[in-house]
């Protein structure tokens, strides 16, 4: 079955960090890109960054350019995110998501279930 | 960056009614457009990829068009498992941003 397993939210204090982990199983995780996809309370979809099969390729969205960084251990099946100097207004549910297709961005077609970040002092 | 913008915001229906949901881009995206579907408490669910192609297990009522800047999603004939929020998504150049969703709601 084709999974995917968010971990390491956390309630953090402003100016704090927090990795987030994403453990992936039942695919060749090293073919796909994957993503990081984030919902604030009350709030739409945000796209948060993407990191290509490779690794070595990523960009970010302007709100945490700078900030985050994502990699991937394609030895380990895991994505990550590593969020730095963490606001109010980063807090939201994350999720991580895969490419459909290896190589194309033809929509996110495997979801986590979220883990939750709440910035507050 | 790419805006998506989605009309309308939110919208009321029947079980049984056809919805349309339209979503616009601030540039030229050609067909690299996704439809999800996303209900409180759950992860979302790839619904339309490439503007029109429908993802495996998605029921045939739910169907996508156009190209360019302008996207339709439609659903045929709306079911009680819909209601939902519905959002759309670029993925022709990064940031791959999201429309602001649009709100299925029981009329």
């Amino acid at each position: 079955e084709v999974q995917l397993l968010e971990s390491g939210g956390d309630l953090v204090q402003p100016g704090g960090s927090l990795r987030l982990s994403c453990a992936a199983s039942g695919f060749t995780f090293n073919n796909f890109a994957m993503s990081w996809v984030r919902q604030a309370p009350g709030k739409g979809l945000e796209w948060v960054s993407i990191v290509h099969s490779g690794g070595r390729i990523t960009y970010y969205a302007d709100s945490v350019k700078g900030r985050f960084i994502i990699s991937r251990d394609n030895s380990k099946n895991t994505l990550y995110l590593q969020m730095n100097s963490l606001r109010v207004d980063d807090t939201a549910v994350y999720y991580c998501a895969k490419w459909q297709l290896a190589g194309a961005y033809y929509g996110l077609d495997v979801w986590g279930q979220g883990t939750a970040v709440t910035v507050s002092s | 960056d790419i805006q998506m913008t989605q009309s309308p915001s939110s919208l009321s229906a029947s079980v049984g009614d056809r919805v349309t949901v339209t979503c616009r881009a601030s540039q030229d995206i050609s067909r690299y457009l996704n439809w999800y579907q996303k209900k409180p408490g759950e992860a979302p669910k790839l619904l339309i990829y490439t503007a029109s192609s429908l993802h495996s297990g998605v029921p045939s009522r739910f169907s996508g068009s156009g190209s360019g800047t302008e996207f339709t999603l439609t659903i045929t004939s709306l079911q009680s498992e819909d209601f939902a929020t519905y959002y759309c998504q670029q993925s022709h150049s990064p940031p791959q941003t999201f429309g602001q969703g649009t709100s299925v709601e029981v009329k």
